[in-house]
């Protein structure tokens, strides 16, 4: 049981290139995030998704798409990727959807870490 | 919209000293409160949570108690440990979406 596993560590990008994360769970969890933490701001919610075939924009949506590409993997998409891009990226998860979310556990996984030149 | 405001850090202090972190909230209906932990080069993990008001969370020495009144979750610890450096993070869930502080980093030496 892996739990939440996120593809690349490590990543640098010049401006105007184009990458995908890659989030997997293990756990036939329901909902999964998309956090970015960046220094004295805690992290904050790109996208989610609350079950297979949903997305729904967080807080900070500017400049990515996502895709839930089935009920295990959830992936974020930088079409033109930007210096203001740089941070450390987050993928969770949780067991249930709707309601019921609020006070389940979110499993994160270990983060990507991104640098735009 | 929802928010969390934790002190300031970061937070230095010698084995076995006490520790509180602070952590307030504002909110719209009835949260859940958590404190997530990030040990250097991981991921964040769950440290403790809170469901409702009164509640005391505890884990690993840690505590906390759901304050509704002051709208409160101030993490606490008898005697830290030099393997408890780390950032700790005050988060809230409204409808399965978290809002966390913006961290406090602690480093404990010997």
């Amino acid at each position: 049981n892996a739990g939440v596993t996120q593809t690349p560590k490590f990543q640098v990008l010049k401006t105007g290139q184009s990458m995908t994360l890659q989030c997997a769970q293990d756990m036939n969890h329901n909902s999964m995030y998309w956090y970015r933490q960046d220094p004295g701001m805690g992290l904050r919610l790109i996208y989610y998704s609350a079950s297979e075939g949903t997305t729904d924009k967080g807080e900070v949506p500017n400049g990515y798409n996502v895709s839930r590409l089935n009920k295990r993997e959830f992936s974020l998409r930088l079409e033109s990727a930007a210096p203001s891009q740089t941070s450390v990226y987050f993928c969770a998860s949780t067991r249930t959807s709707g309601r019921a979310m609020s006070w389940e556990t979110q499993y994160f996984g270990p983060g990507t870490r991104l640098l735009v030149l | 919209g929802d928010s969390v405001t934790q002190m300031e850090g970061p937070v230095t202090l010698s084995e076995e000293a006490f520790l509180t972190i602070n952590c307030t909230y504002t909110a719209t209906g009835y949260p859940s409160l958590f404190w997530y932990v990030q040990y250097p080069g991981e991921g964040l993990q769950l440290l403790l949570k809170a469901t409702k008001a009164d509640d005391k969370g505890s884990n690993k020495g840690f505590e906390a108690t759901y304050r509704k009144e002051t709208t409160s979750f101030h993490l606490e610890k008898g005697s830290v440990q030099v393997s408890d450096s780390a950032v700790y993070f005050c988060a809230l869930t409204s409808y399965g979406k978290l809002t966390f502080g913006q961290g406090t980093i602690l480093t404990v030496h010997p």
